[in-house]
């Protein structure tokens, strides 16, 4: 099984739908994120969470919102989906407090909003 | 802040040597890794530098320059399935945390 697990790989919506995102892990990090992947605009970071009580914005957190329900696991949501959400989403988890530390990655789930 | 650059595309044959960019602006600095990933896929990690100089994993190699705010990754003995996207993340200045990703060298290994 994927240290990292994120549920659905795979949706199709339409505009004005709540859509979750979820990412469970069994890594036993601290530190969890999401990202999401566009063609030519390379991974940008939506929201992090370094605890269950910690919540950050990325750099493109706006029509998004995270919920940290325990260690393990971190949902993203979008509200109402627009179609300019359409892309690939990461979650990653990484060690705490460790600037050498490597990011895990999910498999990824690829949204689709029409 | 950072600005990250990567080449966009690259091409190179099967068995050739090939070495992709990255530099980068950045006000402070806490390391550089390289991650592989292939079409649909999640990124995987490949090297981490905060030193000056080269590491080397296998057919791998991964330079930094701190004062230039330059890195290379450097594939050798190229195979088929080196075709991949290769992403350049740096550790922002300040803490936080989160790697900020360039937007990846495409890479194409042909016969």
């Amino acid at each position: 099984d994927a240290d990292v697990t994120q549920t659905p790989r795979n949706r199709i919506t339409k505009t004005g739908k709540r859509i979750m995102l979820e990412c469970s892990q069994t890594k036993g990090h601290d530190r969890m994120y999401w990202y999401r992947q566009d063609p030519g605009l390379g991974l940008r970071l939506i929201y992090y969470s370094f605890d269950v009580k910690d919540i950050n914005k990325g750099e493109i957190s706006d029509g998004y919102s995270v919920s940290r329900q325990a260690q393990a696991k971190f949902s993203l949501s979008l509200e109402s989906a627009i179609p300019n959400q359409t892309a690939l989403y990461f979650c990653a988890t990484r060690a705490d407090r460790d600037f050498a530390g490597e990011l895990f990655f999910g498999e990824g789930s690829r949204l689709t909003v029409l | 802040g950072q600005n990250i650059d990567q080449p966009t595309e690259m091409t190179a044959t099967e068995g050739a040597i090939v070495q992709i960019n990255c530099t980068y602006q950045t006000s402070g600095f806490n390391g550089l890794f390289w991650y592989q990933q292939h079409a649909g896929e999640a990124p995987t990690f490949l090297s981490y530098n905060v030193l000056d100089g080269l590491e080397e994993k296998g057919r791998f190699s991964s330079f930094l320059s701190r004062s230039k705010g330059y890195s290379y990754l450097l594939l050798k003995e190229l195979q088929m399935k080196d075709s991949a996207s290769y992403l350049c993340a740096v550790n922002p200045p300040g803490g936080g945390n989160k790697l900020t990703f360039g937007t990846g060298t495409q890479l194409k290994v042909e016969l």
